[in-house]
Formats: structure tokens, sequence, C-alpha cells
């Protein structure tokens, strides 16, 4: 069983046009994030949330919402997809309310976005 | 902005050598990771660090964690192809709750 599941894993679409990434974790965990992974592999965080609450909001532009329906699902809506948003958006879990000292991060595939 | 600064960023080396990958920063962090990612996956944690001059042991692969808790070394003995992939540092400032990653070491081992 997949542990953190994202789909899609190839996201290729025009610039201006707007999508979501849905990501699932069957790890029971209660803290979910969102990660973007650029070209030089530098993995910076975007968001996380604790059952549903949102505990970390980095400075990244509001064409990017995350939603939360439940503790197990994380969604990434981004709106006016603009060039510069090409990367591959990475979902990771992990247990307890924050980031604990010893808690491993669980990470996805990864789904990599291409704006043309 | 809190840095941790990865050296080397690439590393190319023959199958049976010695290796050392080091992190560093000025910041101070409670904890530290380790995580190694492939082609097309997500990083994979290797392992945890919390304690100044800490020195854990995973088979071929040492981690230490320096004594002022402010950087941090892996050391891979007799390299094989299979640990060719990103190697990436990851480190939790004191007071905070969110990691911070390094800057990545990328490394290819030729058989």
């Amino acid at each position: 069983d997949t542990a953190v599941s994202q789909t899609p894993k190839y996201l290729v679409t025009q610039m201006g046009n707007d999508k979501s990434i849905k990501c699932e974790q069957n790890l029971g965990h209660d803290t979910m994030y969102w990660y973007k992974q650029d070209s030089k592999k530098f993995l910076k965080i975007m968001f996380s949330y604790n059952n549903k609450e949102l505990i970390i909001n980095e400075t990244v532009p509001n064409r990017f919402s995350p939603k939360s329906p439940d503790k197990a699902h994380l969604n990434l809506h981004i709106n006016s997809l603009e060039l510069g948003d090409s990367a591959v958006y990475f979902c990771a879990s992990s247990q307890g309310r924050r980031t604990v000292s010893n808690q491993p991060q669980h990470f996805g595939d990864g789904t990599r976005l291409s704006i043309l | 902005t809190q840095l941790l600064e990865q050296s080397p960023q690439f590393l190319s080396i023959q199958e049976g050598e010695n290796l050392t990958v080091y992190c560093n920063s000025s910041s101070v962090f409670s904890s530290l990771q380790w995580y190694r990612q492939e082609p097309g996956e997500g990083p994979v944690l290797l392992v945890t660090v919390v304690t100044g001059g800490e020195v854990k042991k995973l088979k071929r692969l040492t981690f230490q964690f320096g004594d002022a808790r402010k950087d941090s070394s892996l050391h891979i003995t007799a390299a094989q192809p299979g640990d060719t992939g990103l190697y990436l540092c990851a480190g939790l400032p004191t007071g905070t709750y969110k990691y911070i990653f390094g800057t990545g070491t990328r490394l290819k081992v030729l058989a």
C-alpha cells in the first residue's frame, strides 16, 4: 500500500490555467505538508496542515490555495499558472501536531508540473 | 534567512571509494535529518540526529551531528552504485517547528 500518494504524477498545462494536485496519506498522521522542489533540487516548504488546521503558511503567492477536507487529505489548487510555477511539488506527512524533532516526514513521489 | 549549505554539490566516484558529504549552517538546530532521493521519487529518511556530537551508523553510512548542533556530516564507506542519488540534510532550527532543507548533494557511484 502506498503511504503518501499524489495525483497526478505529471501535469502539463498552459500558462493562465487553473489546476489542482491531490494528496492522500494512509499512515494515520496528523500533519501534512506541501513542498516545492525547483530545478536545482532545492526543497522548500509551502504549507502545513494539522488536523485540517493551517499551521504553516510560507511566503507563497495567493494563487496557491491548500485545502484539507480531512486529516488524511491535503490538496493544492493553483490559479492563473505562471511559467515560474514549473517545478516538482511534493506532499508529505508526519506524526504529531508540530514537526516533532524526531519524527520523519514521509514524502509522496511528487507531481511534475510543467507550464507551457 | 536560514540556510543549510551542503558540500560538495556534485560528486562522482568509483565503486569502493569512501566519501563525506557536509551540511553546514550558522543556525543551531534541535535536530537534523538526512534524506536520500532517487529520480522520480520523493525523499526517504535515512536518519535523525538530535544530540550535539551524536554519531549514528546505518550499515556503511555514518552520520555525525556537530557538537554545537550547527553542522552535520554523512560518511559513506565503500560506496556502491546503489548509493547513487540526491542526499538532502534538513534541520529544525531551535524554537521553530518547520524543517529547512539543505542545498543537496548529487552523488553518482560508477561501477
